[in-house]
């Protein structure tokens, strides 16, 4: 069964870096038909896709986000990481991982259970 | 970007009726790549239909997507207790994809 957990500070200062950690286990990081993705909610609000990456690197962006958005992989940890920069109060969200189905742009089919990350001073 | 507005924001219904959301497209969603998520309190979404119509694994045969072009409906035939949750469309067709507002569905 795979699962996702994602891990990292729960409290970040303004107009500092966000960074967060997916683990993934229980199943392939590396297949050929599938990308890990983050993916944000703030409290109360709908969901909103940060960004993708493949196993091999290959990264996709939100426009939006772009300019302050990294995302990476580590294949040999099964792990994939998100880095914000330059966070304020609207970056205060649940952010998720999940895995991306065919595509940089599919459907998500599972999900980590979500890691409370609020801006603040 | 494809902005995906769902109706009703609410639908208040009770167990054993139909319930029927609506998310209508800014514009065409390219090859109707588009999928449906329910998400229950403090849970993350779980996805129930993707590519307009297909069941994701493990889906009851009660809840049905369907739809093409800029309007689509994901409709629950006869709801269960467990059904009672918000659930939110997305399309992946074009970049980036985005997700509607999202629909709650809640015991009357």
């Amino acid at each position: 069964q795979l699962q996702l957990q994602e891990s990292g500070p729960g409290l970040v200062k303004p107009s500092e870096t966000l960074s967060l950690t997916c683990t993934v286990s229980g199943g392939s990081f590396n297949s050929n038909t599938h990308y890990w993705a983050w993916i944000r909610q703030p409290p109360g609000k709908g969901l909103e896709w940060i960004g993708s990456v493949y196993y091999s690197g290959s990264t996709y962006y939100n426009p939006s986000l772009k300019s302050r958005v990294t995302i990476s992989a580590d294949e040999s940890k099964k792990q994939f990481s998100l880095q914000m920069t330059s966070v304020t109060a609207a970056d205060s969200a649940v952010y998720y991982c999940a895995r991306s189905v065919w595509s940089w742009s599919g459907c998500f089919d599972h999900w980590g259970q979500g890691s409370l990350v609020t801006a603040s001073s | 970007e494809i902005v995906l507005t769902q109706s009703p924001g609410t639908l208040s219904l009770s167990p054993g009726e139909r319930a029927t959301l609506s998310c209508r497209a800014s514009q065409s969603v390219s090859n109707n790549y588009l999928a449906w998520y329910q998400q229950k309190p403090g849970q993350a979404p779980r996805l129930l239909i993707y590519n307009t119509s297909i069941r994701a694994t493990g889906i009851p045969d009660r809840f049905t997507g369907s739809g093409s072009g800029t309007d689509f409906t994901l409709t629950i035939s006869r709801l269960e207790p467990e059904d009672f949750a918000v659930y939110y469309c997305q399309q992946y067709g074009s970049s980036p994809q985005t997700f509607g507002q999202g629909t709650k569905v809640e015991i009357k």
